[in-house]
């Protein structure tokens, strides 16, 4: 395994369900995000862990609920979702440096694309 | 606050002809700028980053970019554009060093090269 895998890459679900998403990186990095990616619309930023602390969660709905217990693997954990929260769902990660520094790269999964009936 | 602007969603090229995708970015300080690729059913690929010095970055496959901070811009060129370039492109800013958590990205635009 190399890169950050991500799974399932497909899942559809009702809204009544509860499922999660996992995402496994073999970097050695010590910072992991969460991204949504609809159609036709910017990038955005979900969560971020550092070194397994939540450092961000912008305006997420409570449906949506994050774990990191470790800093390789990082999961979303789906319940009562809505239509609209059908999209890409992209996991990343990055390696922070000492004093905030770092390549400004991301390296991201391939996706799980969720459908939400 | 930083915002990304990629003006059209879609941008069509003829094989071998130049490829200039647009990018302007507003930050309130010295930016950092990235491009990255996203190929059909893969995640983001970076292609280059500019964080300081030389104002005109190079990046893989060919593909250069040149920070203009007179015009606020970030455009992305290659010379010549090959099949495989197909993909969607997406310019990024971040403000702070270091702050992948703050990268703010356009909306992306589709690539398409016709033989």
């Amino acid at each position: 395994e190399t890169g950050v895998t991500q799974t399932p890459r497909h899942l559809v679900m009702g809204m009544t369900n509860k499922k999660s998403l996992k995402c496994e990186q073999h970097l050695g990095h010590n910072a992991m995000y969460w991204y949504k990616q609809s159609a036709k619309k910017p990038l955005e930023l979900m969560f971020v862990y550092n070194f397994k602390e939540q450092t961000e969660n912008n305006s997420v709905p409570s449906r949506f609920s994050p774990e990191c217990p470790n800093s390789s693997h990082l999961f979303l954990h789906l319940h009562t979702l809505q239509p609209e929260d059908s999209a890409l769902y992209l996991c990343a990660s990055s390696q922070e440096l000492a004093g905030g520094t770092n390549t400004g790269e991301l390296f991201f999964g391939e996706g799980s694309r969720l459908t939400v009936l | 606050a930083q915002s990304v602007t990629q003006l059209g969603s879609h941008v069509s090229v003829s094989e071998g002809a130049l490829v200039l995708l647009r990018c302007n970015y507003s930050s309130s300080v010295p930016p950092y700028l990235f491009w990255y690729v996203q190929y059909p059913n893969q995640g983001l690929q970076l292609l280059l980053k500019y964080t300081t010095g030389a104002t005109l970055v190079k990046g893989i496959n060919g593909f250069e970019a040149e920070f203009k901070k007179s015009e606020t811009s970030f455009h992305l060129t290659k010379p010549s554009a090959h099949m495989s370039d197909a993909a969607e492109y997406f310019c990024a800013v971040s403000e702070r060093p270091g702050a992948n958590s703050k990268l703010t990205f356009g909306k992306g635009i589709t690539l398409s090269v016709r033989p």
